[in-house]
């Protein structure tokens, strides 16, 4: 089986930094992803990993560590747009299969 | 580029009674993927789709639920009888190729009475 922990919510401040923690236990894994979904919307894409290490995509970032079996979604410069569910899902089976979501992180963004 | 286009938005049924969602993906899009999102909960995916063949269904609870892909392009999400526990969103996902990065469309919100 497959299984994702991150935490249910996380509340920051407009303008500051906030890390996303996402472990997980999978067989076959391949790569994480991270989706974000605004109330009453449809997930959108925002990184991929598939390799150790950050990747960066303008005011967000994602780092994977294999070893460690645990991700994170690191968001700059807070915007109140930014309140939404964040989810980290798992990629496996070479690649080949469906993504494994987890249960969603809800970020409240304060001014 | 149009998006992933799913109708109807919303549905209510009384449990019992057939309900079918369609979904047109991106134009181009091979795969084609059904999740089920409970409240609170992230996307569960049912089934998945390379062109015209399932290739993932072990998801899919088969004795009320049935899926199709006609010609490789639109699909049908199938629920026969439904059940209270079915309420949920039904969102339908292309990508070119299998991999990371999906596609969503707006999902269609079910609710069973």
């Amino acid at each position: 089986g497959q299984s994702l922990e991150q935490p249910s919510e996380v509340t920051a401040v407009e303008g500051a930094i906030v890390q996303i923690n996402c472990t997980y236990q999978t067989s076959g894994f391949y790569g994480l992803s991270w989706y974000q979904q605004h109330d009453g919307g449809a997930p959108t894409f925002l990184s991929y990993n598939g390799l150790d290490g950050l990747e960066e995509t303008g005011r967000f970032s994602s780092f994977l560590s294999r070893s460690d079996s645990y991700g994170y979604l690191l968001l700059q410069e807070l915007q109140m747009k930014d309140s939404a569910s964040y989810f980290c899902a798992v990629l496996s089976g070479g690649g080949a299969d469906g993504l494994t979501f987890g249960k969603g992180t809800h970020l409240i963004i304060q001014p | 580029e149009a998006g992933v286009v799913q109708s109807p938005r919303y549905k209510i049924i009384e449990k019992k009674q057939p309900v079918a969602f369609w979904c047109n993906p991106i134009s181009g899009h091979n795969t084609l993927y059904w999740y089920r999102q409970n409240l609170g909960q992230g996307p569960e995916l049912l089934i998945r789709y390379e062109n015209e063949e399932a290739v993932d269904d072990s998801q899919l609870p088969k004795d009320r639920f049935s899926a199709e892909r006609l010609k490789g392009v639109d699909s049908t999400l199938k629920i026969q009888p439904a059940e209270l526990g079915d309420s949920a969103v039904y969102l339908c996902a292309s990508s070119p190729l299998r991999g990371p990065e999906q596609y969503f469309g707006p999902g269609t919100r079910l609710t069973v009475t």
